[in-house]
């Protein structure tokens, strides 16, 4: 069974930088893509952007600027860091396990496992 | 951002069929599969439906996704109290670098 749980600091001040990391039980980090979303409070659910433990990233436009991902791969856990965060960047942060393929021309992307959530809070 | 459409909400009493439409362009549901997540009140999201009408183990057959064209539905038959969440289509938009994009969301609410 894999497993995933966020962890990170459930205040962070404006202007500063957030920091979560995800921690994968039942699975190698290195076999999969990984990916993180973000909820704001009573809002729909936003992409963030995956990596891979070779380095390989993909983030959404909106966001590229601010964020960087890492993985650690001795302690199967991947991070994330956004910078400059404001009161907008509020939100229910969820690590993922991404499935993709080509089926026939047609990308498949979907979220097949999901970690519980952890809320960050933006205000000084 | 959500650049696939949603209804916000939609209700229906208990055995009743109710169903969901996702409306997406040619970038997006128009050339890739969709999946569709529901969320329980306070819970992280659950994957539904993935590639348009596959049901992951576990998921009862009550539920089932289709796709034409540049649209997408859930269908939910013999509506249960327990069905009452937030639903969400999503797929990969194939525009710039890629990304993967949520609909807006639609609450289910059983009567």
């Amino acid at each position: 069974q894999v497993l995933l749980q966020e962890s990170g600091p459930g205040l962070v001040k404006p202007s500063e930088t957030l920091s979560l990391t995800c921690t994968v039980s039942g699975a190698s980090i290195r076999s999969y893509y990984w990916s993180w979303i973000r909820q704001p409070p009573g809002k729909g659910l936003e992409w963030i952007g995956y990596m891979y433990y070779s380095g390989s990233t993909n983030y959404n436009p909106s966001l590229k600027s601010r964020v960087t991902t890492s993985v650690d791969t001795s302690q199967n856990q991947f991070s994330l860091k956004l910078s400059s965060v404001t009161a907008a960047d509020t939100a229910v942060y969820y690590c993922a396990r991404p499935i993709y393929g080509d089926h026939g021309g047609a990308k498949y992307y979907y979220f097949d496992i999901w970690g519980r959530g952890t809320l960050v809070t933006v205000s000084s | 951002q959500s650049v696939l459409t949603q209804s916000p909400s939609a209700s229906g009493t208990p055995g009743q069929r109710v169903t969901i439409s996702c409306s997406g362009s040619s970038s997006n549901i128009g050339i890739n599969t969709v999946d569709w997540y529901q969320q329980l009140p306070g819970t992280a999201p659950k994957l539904l439906i993935y590639t348009n009408n596959q049901r992951p183990s576990g998921v009862p057959d009550r539920f089932s996704g289709s796709k034409s064209g540049t649209s997408a539905s859930l269908a939910i038959s013999g509506l249960q109290s327990e069905d009452e969440a937030d639903y969400y289509c999503a797929a990969w938009d194939g525009s710039l670098n890629g990304i993967y994009v949520f609909g807006t969301g639609t609450k289910v609410t059983v009567l």
